[in-house]
């Protein structure tokens, strides 16, 4: 595709739900990022993989949170027994590994809300 | 730790007249980007402009240029003749030099450009 894309647009579930929320970056980027962008603040970074596997997931805020990126390419952030504070605009990038300072294109993102 | 602050929340100004955003980061790290990225109301994050520490000659795109101080460890935003469809969230963004790396972001500075 021409773009990243990011399914569902939003999402709207209830406290101790599970939900998964989809990336499907620009064709032949290996780096793959996800970032969580609350109401009026700045996205902060959740987790990076480069390929398949991740290579920093230290913005994960707990083990509900997790994300696979299997056959590097698509990646799914997973999200168990949902609370409402992780109701957010999630963020999902991608870029091209082996240029210095590669620039991170952004999809549209995911807006969860959790009631 | 890497910090960005932009210590205006919000800001206003007619259209056509030039503004600046402000920015400071915090940093141990000698090579890196700097970045500004807008972000409309359709969510999409867009790259407005970037700047290499190495560099002395400040970035410019156009109607955007940055005034970067590395010993001040500062980089605002000019928008010169600001436009309508300039009306949006900007994020001053900092990342290492030559690393897959977690983007740092601000929170935001709110622009709206008043008919």
């Amino acid at each position: 595709g021409a773009g990243v894309s990011q399914t569902p647009s939003n999402k709207v579930t209830e406290k101790g739900k599970y939900v998964e929320l989809r990336c499907d970056p620009i064709s032949g980027h290996t780096a793959l990022y996800w970032y969580r962008q609350s109401l009026g603040q700045g996205p902060e970074f959740l987790i990076y993989f480069q390929g398949t596997g991740a290579a920093d997931d230290s913005g994960l805020p707990n083990d509900r949170f997790f994300a696979v990126r299997p056959e590097g390419s698509v990646s799914t952030l997973k999200i168990q027994r949902t609370e409402r504070g992780d109701s957010a605009v999630y963020l999902c990038a991608s870029s091209k590994r082996g240029t210095s300072g590669a620039e991170q294109f952004f999809g549209p993102g995911t807006r969860l809300t959790v009631l | 730790a890497q910090t960005v602050t932009q210590s205006q929340p919000e800001m206003s100004v007619q259209e056509a007249e030039t503004v600046t955003l402000s920015c400071t980061y915090d940093t141990s790290e000698s090579n890196y980007y700097l970045f500004w990225y807008k972000q409309p109301p359709s969510r999409q994050m867009i790259l407005v402009i970037r700047q290499e520490a190495y560099k002395q000659q400040n970035a410019t795109e156009n109607r955007f240029s940055v005034n970067f101080q590395k010993a001040a460890k500062s980089f605002s935003l000019k928008i010169s003749d600001s436009q309508l469809g300039d009306t949006a969230m900007y994020f001053c963004a900092f990342i290492p030099m030559n690393r897959d790396d977690k983007i740092i972001f601000g929170k935001g500075t709110r622009l709206h450009i008043l008919p």
